[in-house]
């Protein structure tokens, strides 16, 4: 156990519907990433969150939305899915913005059908 | 061209050889990641670098800042090694990492 924790851990819901993953940070953790990896597109950014406020953002589409909430507990929501969004979704915490400490959770495998 | 490039894509080693995966990336890093993602699609950080080497069991990782490469080796390898070995950069502002394809190595017994 990596000490980050993904919900859920399988999801499988139809093209137009709105899902929500969620992920806990590691215990003392400040930093949340989210990371899509598609079989096609590999391994990408979507977004980094420090301490409740977003510090980067990188190929996340506009259907998508994220949030880091005051217990440090952050939310992806995937909106308006379509067949191409089916991926697994990867959490990862660190301690610092600069990430130090770096460790991924289990990841959300999401399928839309 | 990948502002990360990884080879080889794919590898296959008898058990016990000495393996080496390389990563070569074009942009101004912070940090470099080496990741491990099993079959079952968990991943692994195995190290950081910002300099230099290092050395965790039988695995070891360099890197040279100037000439914009790193490389995993991998000692006396075992089947349980078989994963996918994945190189990442870190951004000069650190919020961000960017992979490269990955190579999949399996080891045969």
């Amino acid at each position: 156990d990596s000490g980050v924790t993904q919900t859920p851990k399988h999801l499988i819901t139809a093209t137009g519907q709105r899902v929500t993953l969620r992920c806990s940070p590691r215990s003392g953790d400040l930093s949340v990433y989210w990371y899509q990896q598609s079989l096609d597109q590999g391994l990408q950014f979507l977004i980094h969150y420090y301490n409740g406020e977003e510090r980067a953002k990188g190929n996340i589409l506009e259907r998508f939305s994220a949030q880091q909430f005051p217990d440090l507990h952050s939310e992806l929501n995937l909106s308006s899915l379509e067949l191409g969004d089916s991926a697994l979704y990867f959490c990862a915490s660190s301690v610092d913005p600069a990430g130090y400490g770096y460790t991924f959770g289990s990841g959300t495998r999401l399928t839309v059908v | 061209k990948n502002e990360v490039e990884q080879s080889p894509q794919n590898l296959t080693a008898q058990e016990g050889e000495f393996i080496t995966i390389n990563c070569s990336y074009s942009v101004g890093i912070s940090a470099l990641h080496w990741l491990q993602q099993h079959p079952g699609g968990g991943i692994v950080s195995l190290f950081m670098l910002s300099s230099g080497k290092k050395k965790h069991g039988r695995l070891i990782a360099t890197i040279n800042i100037q000439e914009k490469h790193s490389s995993l080796h991998i000692t006396a390898s075992h089947p349980r090694d078989s994963a996918v070995y994945i190189c990442a950069v870190r951004n000069n502002a650190g919020n961000m990492l960017t992979f490269g394809g990955g190579t999949r190595l399996m080891v045969k017994p």
